[in-house]
């Protein structure tokens, strides 16, 4: 079945430091990626997208494009600040069903001043 | 607009009673999900559904039923409630193949 591996956490970062966080995935046919980002206390929001290979997704200065030759979707981010703490989430979609996600584990990343 | 809601926020329960969690949306989407979140587990998906009347099994459906009688409502019971089932509970909806919009979820514990 289709899964989604993450870096595990946490990730302590300085501000204005690189962040990436690894993500690959296991899919049979050709899924949508996601990125969603979990605020404490809060529910999940959609960060960025991309729906095929080589597309490149972006949102509020995080990067991440749809490798199929590596099956990753890595997310960057090129310097990072306190406001960035929280969990991201890696996703896919099989667009083959019913538009179900499949969620990685999470990996924490906190920021410091 | 007030996007996906859910209903109560928090809630404590002894094993064995029951409960149903209410999720609302107002864009009109098709399909509904209810996911819950534990430490080191990700999201896993319980049910969900792809329209009024309509529900299905995700990956940890046992102990929960569901019911979708109007589209904008989707509903998770517990029948009997036991402490495995203490976790946050997410509701989430969306048009087909697009991005999923979630709700605040609903923080239960089982004692």
């Amino acid at each position: 079945g289709d899964s989604v591996t993450q870096m595990e956490g946490p990730v302590t970062l300085s501000e204005e430091a690189f962040l990436t966080i690894n993500c690959t995935y296991t899919a049979t046919g050709y899924p949508s990626l996601f990125w969603y980002v979990q605020y404490p206390g809060e529910g999940l929001q959609l960060l960025l997208k991309a729906t095929k290979a080589d597309d490149k997704g972006s949102n509020k200065g995080f990067e991440a494009t749809y490798r199929k030759e590596t099956t990753s979707f890595h997310l960057e981010k090129g310097s990072v600040q306190v406001s960035d703490s929280a969990v991201y989430f890696c996703a896919l979609m099989d667009l083959t069903g019913y538009s179900t996600l499949t969620f990685g584990k999470g990996t924490m990343l906190l920021v410091s001043p | 607009n007030a996007g996906v809601t859910q209903t109560p926020k928090f809630r404590v329960l002894k094993t064995g009673q029951s409960m149903t969690l209410l999720c609302a949306q107002d864009m009109n989407h098709e399909y509904m999900y209810w996911y819950r979140q534990d430490p080191g587990m990700g999201l896993r998906l319980i049910h969900y559904s792809v329209g009024e009347g309509t529900t299905a099994k995700g990956e940890v459906p046992d102990g929960y039923n569901v019911s979708r009688l109007k589209k904008q409502n989707f509903l998770l019971g517990l029948e009997s409630a036991a402490p495995s089932q203490t976790s946050v509970y997410f509701c989430a909806s969306s048009y087909r193949q697009s991005p999923l919009y979630f709700g605040p979820g609903t923080r239960l514990l089982v004692l």
